[in-house]
């Protein structure tokens, strides 16, 4: 089947530790996407992806960073500087049909640092 | 820049009973406007979505949404909703021209009571 992996669903870290999210899509898809949400405020863009080996900060980078080795995976690094890294984080694919990009979905990591 | 406000951030409706969920956009070019549906602890999944032409589109699940771009709205809409729906619903909004990016609002819960 195709679709999108995130793992692990769940992970717990101590505060000052780096934490690194997987994601890997088998869709064939050029652009990739990372999103935290969080209760009442929506998907907020961290990183993005349209090519290999480049990618673009949205709009909370700080305290994350990423890497686009392979089309395949977009995992995402969240670092001891981000100052509240509990949340819930999506990535997404997308890729352009006629023009429009449409985009899909992973299940989720839910991060908990304490 | 864009933005998207949806104006209800909860909405308690009775099983088989019509429901609106109400989706404002601002933007100075053309979009393309999506629908989105969270399960809880689940990934997007993509509703419906308006690109061009009629400006009523229908969904998955008997969800429709009516573009009105004097309006700048984008409202979705049931007749006849099901325990089921109970669900966080997102609109999101990509401009024309450089439309890989989504930007979306802070979403609605939606929740069927019997």
């Amino acid at each position: 089947d195709g679709g999108i992996t995130q793992s692990p669903k769940y992970l717990f870290r101590k505060e000052g530790q780096n934490v690194t999210l997987s994601c890997e899509q088998n869709l064939n898809h050029d652009a990739m996407y990372w999103y935290r949400q969080d209760p009442g405020q929506g998907l907020r863009l961290i990183y993005y992806s349209q090519i290999v080996n480049d990618f673009q900060k949205g709009d909370i980078a700080e305290g994350y960073s990423v890497s686009r080795e392979k089309k395949e995976s977009f995992p995402l690094t969240v670092t001891s500087a981000q100052k509240n890294p509990t949340a819930f984080y999506l990535c997404a694919s997308s890729i352009a049909v006629s023009g429009i990009y449409e985009q899909y979905f992973g299940p989720g990591t839910r991060l908990t640092v304490t | 820049a864009q933005s998207v406000t949806q104006l209800d951030s909860q909405v308690p409706v009775f099983e088989e009973a019509p429901v609106e969920l109400r989706c404002n956009y601002s933007s100075s070019v053309s979009v393309y406007l999506f629908w989105y549906v969270q399960y809880p602890n689940q990934g997007l999944q993509l509703l419906l979505k308006y690109l061009s032409g009629s400006t009523l589109v229908k969904g998955i699940n008997g969800f429709e949404a009516e573009f009105n771009k004097s309006q700048t709205s984008f409202h979705l809409r049931k007749p006849s909703v099901h325990i089921s729906d109970t669900a966080e619903y997102f609109c999101a909004v990509s401009d024309g021209g450089s439309n890989y990016k989504l930007t979306f609002g802070k979403g609605t819960l939606l929740t069927v009571n019997p």
